[in-house]
């Protein structure tokens, strides 16, 4: 079945880097996909990946593909106060149009 | 912009009493979703459209139900609210030509339950 993982929490100061990851169980997924929420807010696309790729670079954001072990990375540069939000990561299966959605990660960035 | 657009932002009803969430897209996406998401939680597929055919999540009550009149406008009613469904919840859109895309969520309606 499908199932996506990730770690709940992340604390970071600012001008660092953040590496936020996430596991996926379903060897057929087509895309995956990196979603930033802000309070009060809806989800915000970030990223996404083809699963025929191993690495996609956007400005600060670097998102790695382990396909082999079904890991998800996201990276993000510069960490900035403005960068605290909840980052979910999402993963579409081949010949479907409904993701699956990991429960989000919390990035907390401090002075 | 091309965009997803959730009215009202903050609806506070009684327990009970019907309530209506709107959504509506400049997209001209073909799929259309509603989400709830309850807090710490990821968003919780209720029901979507794929053109006109509705389709149910097999666990949604049926307390809530779905109109797509067109293209562009989705509405979410619920019939007789309860103290647990007062939560956000998420429109959002893709489209199904091609491979699979992203899809664009609205900023999302909360829903309180007096």
């Amino acid at each position: 079945g499908e199932d996506v993982e990730q770690s709940l929490f992340l604390s970071v100061r600012e001008g660092d880097s953040s590496v936020i990851n996430c596991t996926y169980t379903d060897s057929s997924s087509t895309y995956l996909y990196w979603y930033k929420q802000e309070p009060g807010a809806g989800l915000q696309l970030l990223t996404y990946i083809f699963s025929n790729m191993d690495m996609k670079q956007d400005q600060r954001l670097t998102v790695l593909l382990n396909k082999k072990d079904k890991h998800l990375s996201l990276r993000i540069a510069d960490t900035q106060t403005g960068d605290s939000a909840i980052y979910f990561c999402a993963e579409s299966i081949r010949g479907s149009y409904i993701p699956t959605f990991g429960r989000g990660t919390s990035l907390i960035v401090h002075p | 912009d091309a965009m997803v657009i959730q009215n009202p932002r903050y609806q506070v009803t009684q327990f009970g009493k019907p309530v209506t969430l709107s959504c509506s897209q400049t997209l001209n996406h073909n799929v259309m979703y509603w989400y709830q998401q309850k807090s710490s939680q990821a968003p919780k597929l209720l029901f979507h459209y794929y053109d006109k055919d509705f389709n149910n999540e097999a666990d949604t009550p049926d307390n809530f139900q779905s109109r797509r009149p067109n293209t562009s406008f989705c509405f979410l009613d619920i019939r007789s609210p309860g103290l647990g469904d007062a939560a956000m919840y998420l429109c959002a859109t893709s489209s199904s030509d091609g491979p699979t895309g992203p899809q664009h969520f609205g900023d999302g309606t909360r829903l309180s339950i007096l």
